[in-house]
């Protein structure tokens, strides 16, 4: 089946640095990938959209010059905390989507996540 | 614009007794609905979905939901809870197959022995 790697699992950073995490489709193209933050107890809230080539869309609230997207190919998409602080903490996850033009399905298929703290 | 409501953020159950968990969707128009596992420090697995065709879905790890547009619900059951199937999970919609998905607040499974 198709997989997601994200990495990395866990980074543990100081205040003020930045912080790069990395979404790849292992063995699919992925024409759109989708980047959420997990708050604890609360669902996932997705934070953007990226379409490989293209800018990234974001939600409203989103900070773009904070959390800066890049999908420069169908197999790579990186989340990129700038200045991190004690509240950016949270769980991040990626997802990817291929569309299979032949049945039309998309399944949308997940990352394991990656727990960023920042002391 | 579409959401989804899940009733009770945590459910416990017995092993062997029956799962039941809650799924209310809204959507001005025809929804793909889909149920997710996530275990801790975990990204998240999709446990099964519907689309269109027959209401019945049967998903992985013997779950299964079924789709009642007239109550606008998508419950997940699964007869017989085991131990491993403690973890959190989520519904979510989407209006169109290429489009977002929206997930619910989640409900935490936990099964007592």
């Amino acid at each position: 089946g198709a997989v997601v790697s994200q990495h990395p699992s866990r980074v543990i950073c100081k205040s003020g640095t930045s912080v790069k995490i990395e979404c790849r489709s292992l063995d699919f193209q992925a024409t759109t990938m989708f980047w959420y933050r997990q708050f604890p107890k609360k669902s996932l809230m997705l934070m953007a959209t990226s379409n490989e080539g293209s800018k990234a869309t974001y939600e409203q609230g989103v900070e773009k010059d904070k959390f800066l997207i890049n999908h420069a190919s169908l197999t790579l998409s990186t989340l990129t905390v700038t200045s991190a602080h004690p509240e950016d903490s949270s769980f991040y996850i990626c997802s990817a989507r291929a569309v299979d033009l032949g049945t039309g399905n998309s399944p949308l298929h997940f990352g394991n996540g990656t727990r960023l703290t920042v002391t | 614009a579409q959401s989804v409501t899940q009733l009770g953020s945590h459910v416990s159950v017995s092993e062997g007794a029956l799962v039941l968990l809650r799924c209310n969707y809204s959507s001005s128009v025809p929804p793909y609905l889909f149920w997710y596992v996530q275990y801790p420090n975990q990204g998240l697995q999709l446990l099964l979905k519907y689309t269109t065709g027959a209401t019945l879905v049967k998903g992985i790890n013997g779950f299964e939901a079924e789709f009642k547009k007239s109550e606008t619900s998508f419950h997940l059951t699964k007869p017989s809870a085991h131990m491993s199937d403690a973890a959190e999970y989520f519904c979510a919609v989407s209006v169109e197959s290429y489009q977002k998905v929206t997930f619910g607040t989640g409900t935490k499974l936990q099964v007592i022995p």
